[in-house]
């Protein structure tokens, strides 16, 4: 079955360490997202990428880092310059270019990082 | 830049009844789509329902429909016999239409959901 796989699912951490939360796709998919939820705030876009080795920021990008060199993988880096770590991170995918523009994303089970 | 407003942190319904979440949103574009997606305790991000701006046909997917309002800029959810299995955070969505590119959707803050039994 296609899908979308975050690992791991719990992730912890002290502060001052980066680290990085997986995200591969076998849907096919050009488009792949990250977003950061928060209680109260809903989901807030911190990177994504259109194509291979092409990325750009989202609304909140500061001390967050990513890379696409496969399709298939898009791995968020949560680095010691991020001020508030602690949350709950999706990632998505969308429909390559040509099908129906009204396409839902779709995401993963997310990862929820703790640093402590 | 477009925002989306969720005005209601949580509500709850008797199961069995109909509840309708509301949501609004700012926008200077005339074409768009609207989600809303569930959110059950495993977190899992599920589509329920969209529309497209273009369209005045209110959507419908079974036991759940949208009362889209364009020049209001309200997009409301009514979930019809409620099932204890709805009960979950709420999301209403926003996205810019696009020839091809990515999908950048604006959410909402989320409504919590609660079914009595």
């Amino acid at each position: 079955d296609g899908g979308i796989t975050q690992s791991p699912k719990y992730l912890f951490r002290k502060e001052g360490q980066n680290v990085t939360l997986s995200c591969e796709q076998n849907l096919n998919h050009d488009a792949m997202y990250w977003y950061r939820q928060d209680p109260g705030q809903g989901l807030r876009l911190i990177y994504y990428s259109q194509i291979v080795n092409d990325f750009q920021k989202g609304d909140i990008a500061e001390g967050y880092s990513v890379s696409r060199e496969k399709k298939e993988s898009f791995p968020l880096t949560v680095t010691s310059a991020q001020k508030n770590p602690t949350a709950f991170y999706l990632c998505a995918s969308s429909s390559p270019s040509g099908t129906p523009d009204n396409s839902p994303l779709h995401f993963g089970n997310g990862t929820r990082l703790t640093v402590t | 830049a477009q925002t989306v407003t969720q005005s209601q942190p949580e509500m709850s319904v008797q199961e069995a009844e109909t509840v309708t979440l509301s949501c609004t949103y700012d926008t200077s574009e005339s074409d768009y789509y609207l989600f809303w997606y569930k959110q059950p305790p495993s977190r899992q991000m599920i589509l329920v329902i969209r529309q497209e701006a273009y369209k005045q046909q209110n959507a419908t997917e079974n036991r759940f429909s949208v009362n889209f309002q364009k020049a209001a800029k309200s997009f409301s959810l009514k979930i019809s016999d409620s099932q204890l299995g709805d009960a979950a955070m709420y999301f209403c969505a926003y996205r810019r239409r696009m020839i091809q590119g990515a999908q950048k959707l604006v959410f909402g803050q989320g409504t919590r959901l609660t079914i009595n039994p």
